[in-house]
């Protein structure tokens, strides 16, 4: 069983949709949680960053994370063209933590 | 503002060639790391380095070498390059003792090896 599953995509909704990604993963000593995007032909950026269980809202993105399910979110509301990129989740185990474990990433399409 | 840079965009290289990649960070963070990404596998992390002349093999450090004289600059060596290094390379850094241990990464270089 791979550490991180992530669902490769595309993704493609129209304009205005809520958007679901989704991650599971087998390792539940994971603490922190993170989403970053990458636009094409650049390097990736964060997005959101949870700690434990719980949503963190941040203007039209939620970060969701069950820790019981293995569970993680990350959902987009009013889905805009240029929400349009590859999403990766990340989970590390505690700040000491140097390596930080990727999903392989969502490519998500929003259609005008 | 953060900034991580890497010396090339894109690179053509012929097979067997020595092959160096550059990497420079402006934010004084002690972690630097070397990642490739390729389609349907992600990014697999190559080696990192917790300091000046220290360094970690990742996931997948064979046919690559690095070097990191000093701390803002991180270098990934292919000491002969094969055609299945053809890969976008991203170069990543973080701070030691942050709120959390954001990656913060450069814009890649797509190489490719004929």
């Amino acid at each position: 069983q791979k550490e991180v599953e992530q669902d490769p995509g595309p993704l493609s909704v129209p304009e205005g949709a809520i958007v679901s990604l989704n991650c599971t993963y087998s390792n539940s000593a994971f603490q922190y949680f993170m989403w970053y995007r990458q636009y094409s032909r650049k390097g990736p950026e964060l997005l959101m960053y949870t700690y434990s269980s719980g949503n963190k809202e941040d203007g039209r993105f939620t970060a969701q994370v069950d820790k019981s399910s293995k569970y993680i979110s990350l959902f987009i509301r009013d889905s805009q063209p240029s929400d349009s990129a590859t999403y990766l989740c990340a989970m590390s185990l505690d700040l000491r933590d140097d390596k930080i474990i990727f999903g392989k990433g969502t490519r998500l399409h929003i259609l005008p | 503002d953060v900034k991580v840079t890497q010396s090339s965009r894109y690179l053509v290289k012929r097979t067997g060639e020595k092959v160096f990649l550059e990497c420079v960070q402006d934010m004084d963070h002690e972690n630097m790391f070397w990642y490739r990404q390729d389609p349907g596998l992600g990014l697999r992390l190559i080696y990192f380095s917790y300091d000046v002349k220290m360094k970690e093999k990742g996931d997948i450090p064979e046919g690559y070498s690095v070097s990191r004289e000093k701390k803002e600059r991180f270098s990934l060596i292919l000491e002969s390059a094969s055609t299945n290094q053809t890969s976008m390379y991203l170069c990543a850094s973080t701070l030691v003792g942050a709120s959390y241990n954001e990656q913060f990464f450069g814009p890649g270089t797509r190489l490719t090896v004929l």
